[in-house]
């Protein structure tokens, strides 16, 4: 078992480029969360995502930032127009019961604006 | 010793000496309760947890208490080792919600 994968680890965008992050989960694991950690701060929570719907995303930015799981393949966190304050580590994590129970994270991936 | 400062706080121990790490959770409701450890570079990797029906829970040289009353947790680690040294966040969680809320994070620096 891989555990979840995050790629790419290290991400460098340009001011006004596109971001896309991707999140494979556990195998057997259909829930998806993504959480976003600024440098000496906590994770906070984005999206929570089952394979073709979006459950809950009220930590989601209201423009610019979307997020998908399809049917098959990765999620994708995608941020469009990149600034300089979407720098940050995005982390992934999947479950098999849809709780917060039992939450499995992947490595992450680190966006740097510049 | 424990600090705190414009950055994350730190508890400096030194090895072999067990270390206290203290979470204030802010949701009353919260019925669930996470500590977990993230390295540099890294993701968080759970370490224990404890549900509200439960004031102590332990595992391999570490141990959570839940006090409800003042919402208050910690994480105590016994006999702390160098391979110790990393960033600890309690999060909140529980029946009623399909996130966690995590913590600010408190640094642990072991010395030998």
């Amino acid at each position: 078992n891989a555990g979840v994968m995050q790629n790419p680890r290290h991400l460098v965008r340009r001011r006004g480029q596109e971001a896309r992050l991707r999140c494979s989960p556990m195998k057997g694991h259909s829930h998806v969360y993504w959480y976003r950690q600024l440098p000496e701060e906590g994770l906070k929570f984005m999206v929570y995502l089952q394979k073709e719907n979006i459950i809950d995303e009220s930590g989601m930015p209201k423009e610019r930032f979307s997020a998908e799981f399809p049917k098959e393949g990765p999620s994708i966190l995608r941020i469009q127009q990149v600034v300089r304050g979407d720098s940050a580590a995005y982390f992934c994590a999947s479950s098999g019961t849809g709780k917060n129970y039992g939450y499995t994270f992947g490595s992450g991936t680190r966006l740097t604006v510049v | 010793g424990e600090s705190v400062g414009l950055h994350l706080p730190t508890l400096s121990v030194q090895e072999g000496d067990n270390s206290i790490i203290n979470c204030a959770y802010s949701n009353s409701a919260s019925d669930y309760f996470i500590w977990y450890k993230q390295e540099s570079g890294k993701g968080p990797q759970f370490i224990i947890d404890i549900r509200s029906n439960m004031d102590k829970r332990q595992g391999q040289r570490v141990t959570v208490l839940l006090n409800k009353t003042v919402k208050h947790l910690s994480l105590q680690i016994a006999a702390t080792q160098p391979g110790d040294s990393a960033v600890y966040f309690c999060a909140e969680g529980g029946a009623n919600t399909d996130k966690l809320i995590f913590g600010t994070g408190t640094r642990l620096q072991v010395f030998p």
